[in-house]
């Protein structure tokens, strides 16, 4: 069973500011399986990203993802106050295992 | 627009029984597999089952495999979660997902129901 793990646990970052979000695989995983999500509180996740790199549909460009085998990135440029939330990488296929999630917090 | 609706969530006694179900629309249900992904308090986003087109094909996680049932009806676009034995680690809002179709991904998502496991 494939372990997806996030890191850092917390990001805190001011307006403005540029994040970079983590998620690595416990064994190199297909870089069209992996999809990164947005939660805020008292709402349903929302997909950002799928296939590692490509945005779904309405989301700006300032998010982007990257990565490949194990080690992949999201990354969100001039963050705006509406993106501060839970982020969550997933791999989709057997099991569909998601990241236990980055919290991206106002600093 | 598109759009996933659940309901049937609510307090059960643990042993007892919950049926969940998701009202799709603004899209071709019949043409997406479809799961169920729960999320218990502040925690994670846990997957719990999925169902291909045609109902031919379904998988649950481990942890509820023989007491969870998935079920669809293409004639209603709707998609079902029958609960059995439910546990006090049952507790969760329950989410349906669509499944995208050239999108490795879980395109569209419900606001969720929530399921209290509690006597």
């Amino acid at each position: 069973e494939i372990v997806l793990t996030q890191s850092p646990g917390t990001l805190s970052l001011s307006p403005g500011e540029g994040a970079t979000l983590s998620c690595r695989a416990s064994q190199s995983v297909s870089s069209r399986y992996l999809a990164w999500y947005q939660q805020k509180p008292g709402q349903a996740p929302r997909l950002l990203i799928y296939g590692a790199s490509s945005r779904a549909i309405g989301i700006p460009d300032r998010f982007s993802g990257s990565g490949s085998g194990t080690d992949f990135t999201l990354t969100i440029s001039r963050l705006e106050p509406e993106d501060f939330a839970v982020y969550y990488c997933q791999l989709f296929g057997t099991s569909h295992p998601f990241g236990q999630g980055t919290r991206l917090e106002i600093k | 627009e598109v759009q996933l609706v659940e309901s049937g969530g609510g307090l059960v006694q643990p042993g007892g029984s919950l049926r969940l179900s998701c009202a799709g629309s603004g899209f071709i249900f019949g043409s997406y597999w479809m799961t169920w992904v729960r999320q218990a308090p502040g925690k994670g986003l846990e997957w719990v089952a999925n169902m291909k087109q045609d109902a031919g094909e379904k998988y649950y996680v481990d942890s509820v495999k023989g007491r969870f049932t998935i079920s669809r009806d293409n004639a209603k676009n709707s998609l079902y979660l029958q609960m059995n034995s439910l546990r006090a680690e049952d507790t969760a809002v329950y989410y349906c997902a669509r499944e995208g179709t050239m999108i490795n991904a879980f395109d569209i998502w419900g606001q969720g129901t929530m399921v209290t496991v509690s006597s």
